[in-house]
């Protein structure tokens, strides 16, 4: 069965600190990757997206995603957390044709 | 110059009434959705629209129907409201690549969302 999963609801980190955000997926097919996110009371923004042309993936606002085909994740990190990235976070997958799957977000508050 | 818009952005409303939600993208994109995110923030998803054909239909009740005039609109159409269907909606596009089975990366852009109250 095909299925995305966030391993944390809740995040919470010190400003200036590293940002780990995980995603697993499950699937026999090689997926598309995406990270969205969701600021208060705002729509969906794209964060970056997996092409299959390299594994680490740069985005926007200094996030970055590995793509690990033999663990299945493609795990969200930025170096150092900046307070306006607190917000909501998802991850999403395309597995074939024009299904994407979406995982429970996870929500991530930075610390003062 | 927005990409994806909808329209209205707030709606309250009185139990039992029809609503209508409108959904344009001027991206060109061929594929369409509706979402559906709940308090928890967790995100349906209601319908996709290719080429005028629906291609998802997630187990959503008869009483929400969408409705597509031409490639760049997806309106949904709400009858006979319930509490329950108090959310945030989102309209969503991509573009279908490498045909119905595609493995093209298609990027979804999504609308800024409806928020529907029933009282």
């Amino acid at each position: 069965a095909q299925s995305v999963t966030q391993l944390d609801s809740h995040v919470s980190v010190s400003e200036g600190t590293p940002v780990l955000l995980r995603c697993n997926y499950s699937s026999s097919y090689s997926p598309s990757l995406f990270w969205y996110v969701q600021h208060p009371n705002k729509g969906l923004q794209l964060l970056l997206k997996y092409t299959s042309a390299a594994t680490l993936v740069k985005g926007i606002n200094g996030f970055e995603a590995e793509f690990k085909k033999s663990e299945t994740s493609f795990h969200l990190t930025k170096p150092s957390a900046h307070m306006s990235d607190a917000a909501e976070y998802f991850c999403v997958v395309r597995f074939t044709g024009n299904q994407f799957y979406f995982g429970t977000g996870t929500s991530l508050t930075v610390i003062p | 110059d927005t990409a994806v818009s909808q329209t209205p952005k707030y709606l309250v409303t009185q139990m039992g009434n029809d609503k209508s939600i409108k959904c344009e993208q001027n991206l060109g994109h061929d594929t369409m959705y509706w979402y559906k995110q709940d308090s928890k923030k967790f995100l349906k998803i209601m319908f996709s629209y290719n080429n005028k054909e629906l291609i998802i239909n997630e187990t959503v009740p008869n009483r929400f129907s969408p409705k597509s005039p031409d490639k760049a609109h997806l309106n949904l159409h709400i009858n006979s409201l319930e509490l329950g269907d108090s959310a945030v909606y989102f309209c969503a596009s991509s573009r279908r690549q490498g045909g119905p089975m595609g493995s093209g990366t298609d990027t979804q852009y999504f609308g800024p969302g409806t928020r529907l109250t029933v009282l």
